[in-house]
């Protein structure tokens, strides 16, 4: 299966500045998708994001505050912008492969 | 529309004894039934998955779940917890077509010596 390589692994930000997280796929894959994990919780899908078209957001979520950028089929960028307190999440991609997904190993957002 | 329910959020047993994680789901088709693992600091690790073939599936570390059309349940079982098992337990749901996944809420598992 797909190994995906994530960074940052974690980062402490201030509030008002944005993080761009990194996704790289060892292979080719067609759907890419960004999930935030807040505290305690389970997985919250944000966005799906194919190879030349725009992500689809889910709702709640806008691409003014998460641009997502997917330049070919194994790569992935997420934004977080104007951050606040509240987006301290843990942010993970993922690539869908035949019947499931592989994840990679998170990007943990401390906001403060 | 689907749906995936994890009952217990929390779970604790003895080491040696029977792990059960309990997952239900709702589904207007036969759907794709996963079971993943998050340990402390890391990103989610699939522990095995039913696509439609055999009722019981076997996993990795010992893990194994049961796909129950008729109690539209999916429980995660081990026959005797290791320490190590200690985690986040996540259950997730597709449709046959599609690629919306839906996860449950988790259950986290501790194990005591």
């Amino acid at each position: 299966s797909a190994v995906i390589s994530q960074k940052p692994s974690r980062d402490i930000c201030q509030r008002g500045t944005s993080l761009t997280i990194q996704c790289q796929v060892d292979s080719q894959v067609t759907m890419m998708f960004w999930y935030r994990q807040q505290p305690g919780q389970s997985l919250t899908l944000i966005a799906t994001a194919n190879q030349g078209s725009e992500a689809t957001y889910e709702s709640g979520f806008v691409i003014d505050k998460f641009p997502i950028s997917r330049p070919n089929l194994t790569f992935s960028t997420l934004t977080v912008s104007n951050m606040s307190p509240e987006d301290s999440s843990i942010y993970l991609c993922s690539a869908r492969q035949g019947y499931g997904y592989t994840f990679g190993s998170g990007t943990r957002l401390t906001v403060v | 529309a689907q749906s995936v329910t994890q009952l217990g959020s929390h779970v604790s047993v003895s080491e040696g004894a029977l792990v059960l994680l309990r997952c239900n789901y709702s589904s207007s088709v036969p759907p794709y039934l996963f079971w993943y693992v998050q340990y402390p600091n890391q990103g989610l690790q699939l522990l095995l998955k039913y696509t439609s073939a055999a009722t019981l599936v076997k996993g990795i570390n010992g893990f194994e779940a049961e796909f129950k059309k008729s109690e539209t349940s999916f429980h995660l079982t081990k026959p005797s917890a290791h320490m190590s098992d200690a985690a986040e337990y996540f259950c997730a749901v597709s449709m046959n077509t599609g690629n919306q996944f839906y996860f449950g809420t988790g259950t986290s598992l501790t194990v005591i010596p």
